[in-house]
């Protein structure tokens, strides 16, 4: 089946330590998302990227990078995690930007020691 | 400001006993409402998109509907797999998805 894939689906790291999480796709959209989303809070848009072009929410900290290096691959790094970034990440895709339905992945549990 | 709210919070129902949830929006040029299920520990699950006013959609218990303002998730007969959380999101101008935060279904045997 056509899907969203996210590794790992557990990442625990430490205050401070650089983390890279990855998600994949096999429905060949063109956009894709990044999601935080914290216990019993709406998911909250960090990014997305419509093929190779990078758009950041306004409000997301620089601490959140992202790298697109093909249609089917997207990653979320972040430089130096503090506290605050626990969370559960989701990434999502699109096949256009208005109108269509995004479709989520199962998400990284995020915590940080 | 664009914006949803969700109501209840929380919903607890008795298997078979029939509710619907709300949804309720203000938004510069809805480009479409979708609803999603969200299990505990999972990504949301898309349910429906509907588009315009007075537009129907339906799968297996579940019923949604669009007003102007609001939108109702009707659900038929729950049973306790349906209970999860059902998040509502609008899609604005700027294609940017704004979510509710979400309704928490249990329902009982």
């Amino acid at each position: 089946d056509a899907m969203v894939i996210q590794n790992p689906r557990y990442q625990v790291t430490q205050f401070g330590k650089p983390v890279t999480l990855s998600c994949s796709q096999t429905l060949n959209h063109n956009v894709m998302y990044w999601y935080q989303q914290k216990s019993s809070q709406a998911p909250k848009l960090l990014f997305h990227y419509y093929d190779k072009d990078f758009n950041n929410e306004a409000d997301t900290p620089d601490n959140f990078q992202s790298r697109r290096p093909n249609t089917s691959f997207c990653f979320l790094d972040i430089r130096s995690p503090g506290l605050g970034d626990a969370a559960m990440y989701l990434c999502a895709t699109s096949g256009e930007l208005n109108t269509q339905p995004q479709h989520f992945g199962d998400g990284t549990r995020l915590s940080i020691l | 400001e664009d914006q949803v709210t969700q109501s209840p919070e929380a919903l607890r129902l008795q298997e078979g006993e029939s509710s619907s949830l709300n949804c309720s929006y203000t938004v510069s040029g809805l480009r479409g409402l979708f609803w999603y299920r969200q299990d505990p520990g999972k990504g949301p699950e898309f349910l429906f998109t509907l588009y315009s006013a007075g537009e129907e959609k339906e799968k297996e218990r579940l019923k949604a509907t669009l007003t102007k303002k609001e939108s109702f998730l009707h659900i038929t007969a729950p049973k306790p797999e349906d209970s999860a959380t059902y998040l509502c999101a609008v899609q604005a101008r700027t294609g940017k998805l704004i979510f509710g935060q979400g309704t928490t279904l249990q329902v009982k045997p």
